[in-house]
């Protein structure tokens, strides 16, 4: 079965230093990979994705994402972290027409 | 584009009461749209697979008599929480799937109804 694991309950970064969301896959075949925000009493936001092609994925609001197969991570990073960018993040993976998700990171970043 | 709109966004009611949510995309056609709960900073958990014209596929452990779906045309999904009790009371969440390339696309996500039973 397709599982993907988010080993940080919680990550603290400084304004305008750089994060990262750190993401585990255990797959069969080819992953597809996705990144999801989630604001207070909101549903999900699409981040960006992994299909196939170039490692590195640009997505929404200056995040990217690093697809590392021999590590099998998909972690998620931003350059210069924000105030505003403070949510619980999700790491999901595509089994068949589901999407399974990890267990959440919570970002926080502080002024 | 792919904009989920769910309704309502809060509803407080009291145990014994059935409670209807429903699912909508705006400016798509979605065949598929997905119930999900979510517990308080955790992550979501799929209940149910809502197919246009065909019956809901239940995740193991839900109960489909208590938590019915019918998904009647390709804008709505509605999810109904029947006879609903102080631990159903939690976050539902629906997302649709935008149409073509199939594992491709993302889900796109309503922004949840809180539902609070007394």
């Amino acid at each position: 079965a397709q599982s993907v694991a988010q080993p940080e309950d919680q990550v603290n970064v400084a304004e305008g230093n750089p994060l990262t969301v750190k993401c585990t896959y255990s797959v069969s075949g080819n992953p597809y990979l996705f990144w999801y925000v989630q604001y207070p009493n909101r549903g999900l936001q699409f981040l960006l994705k992994y299909i196939t092609g170039d490692n590195l994925v640009k997505g929404s609001y200056g995040f990217e994402a690093e697809f590392n197969k021999s590590q099998t991570s998909f972690h998620l990073k931003k350059p210069s972290a924000l105030v505003s960018d403070s949510a619980l993040y999700f790491c999901a993976v595509r089994d068949g027409g589901k999407l399974i998700f990890g267990q959440g990171t919570e970002l926080s970043v502080k002024p | 584009g792919a904009v989920v709109s769910q309704h309502p966004s809060r509803v407080i009611c009291k145990s014994g009461t059935s409670v209807k949510i429903e699912c909508r995309s705006l400016d798509f056609q979605a065949t598929t749209m997905f119930w999900y709960r979510q517990f308080p900073k955790k992550s979501l958990m799929l209940m149910a697979t809502s197919n246009e014209g065909s019956k809901a596929t239940y995740e193991q452990g839900v109960e489909k008599d208590k938590f019915l779906i019918n998904h009647a045309s390709l804008t709505l999904s509605t999810l109904t929480v029947t006879s609903a009790h102080p631990e159903d009371s939690s976050f539902y969440i629906c997302s649709a799937q935008t149409p073509g390339q199939g594992v491709n696309q993302p889900q796109h996500f309503g922004d949840g109804t809180r539902l609070s039973i007394l």
